[in-house]
């Protein structure tokens, strides 16, 4: 089975701190996402990544960078973290077809 | 402009009654279209992923069906649930590469026993 993990499921953070939230996969895919999902927005992208090193903005990347140093990390970095940026951040992992596979999310808030 | 449109955005049925999700898009060159059902707090996961030549899908109770003309698809959900209660989310890839994806805002699904 394919296994996408995120390094917390709850993060609770205050206005200002660097935040880092890590993403890893098991199946040595080449693409790897950064989404935030809020109520009535559904899934929105951050950045992706489809190899090492190499880094895309998504549709909403301001206040975010990405770092992939390893194949199988992926990590997000909220620079200084806002509360407009409290949010539910998903990691997903896909091969060179189609199918997409998802962490389980941090639900990350920002006081 | 690329858009995916869920109807209806919540339902609440009765256990054992079936239920039909539609999906409405906009999106050109068509890929593939996939749902996922998302738990409260968890991650998405797939059901089911159909391509242009595709026009039903099923896994289990669900039976996607796609419609590449008019541009429609819908999950049916067959004998609910309780464990149903979730969010389904259709996905629409425009093309093969890896950003090209447009989700749609979901439907919110509640089974009452």
């Amino acid at each position: 089975d394919v296994k996408v993990t995120q390094s917390s499921r709850y993060l609770v953070k205050r206005t200002g701190e660097k935040v880092f939230l890590e993403c890893v996969q098991d199946m040595d895919h080449e693409n790897m996402f950064w989404y935030r999902q809020d109520p009535g927005l559904g899934l929105r992208l951050i950045y992706f990544s489809y190899d090492v090193k190499m880094k895309e903005k998504g549709d909403i990347p301001e206040g975010y960078s990405v770092s992939r140093e390893k194949k199988e990390r992926f990590s997000l970095i909220l620079e200084s973290a806002s509360t407009n940026q409290t949010s539910m951040y998903l990691c997903a992992s896909k091969p060179s077809d189609y199918e997409q596979y998802f962490g389980p999310g941090t639900r990350l808030t920002v006081t | 402009k690329n858009q995916v449109e869920q109807s209806p955005q919540s339902l609440i049925i009765l256990e054992g009654k079936n239920c039909t999700l539609q999906c409405n898009y906009t999106v050109s060159p068509f890929s593939n279209l996939r749902w996922y059902k998302q738990d409260t707090g968890r991650g998405p996961v797939s059901l089911t992923i159909m391509t242009f030549s595709e026009n039903t899908k099923s896994n289990g109770r669900y039976t996607a069906t796609l419609d590449a003309d008019t541009k429609q698809s819908s999950l049916h959900i067959t004998a609910s649930q309780l464990s149903d209660s979730a969010s389904y989310i259709c996905v629409v890839t425009l093309d093969s590469s890896a950003s090209k994806i447009i989700f749609g805002s979901g439907t919110r699904l509640s089974i009452r026993p």
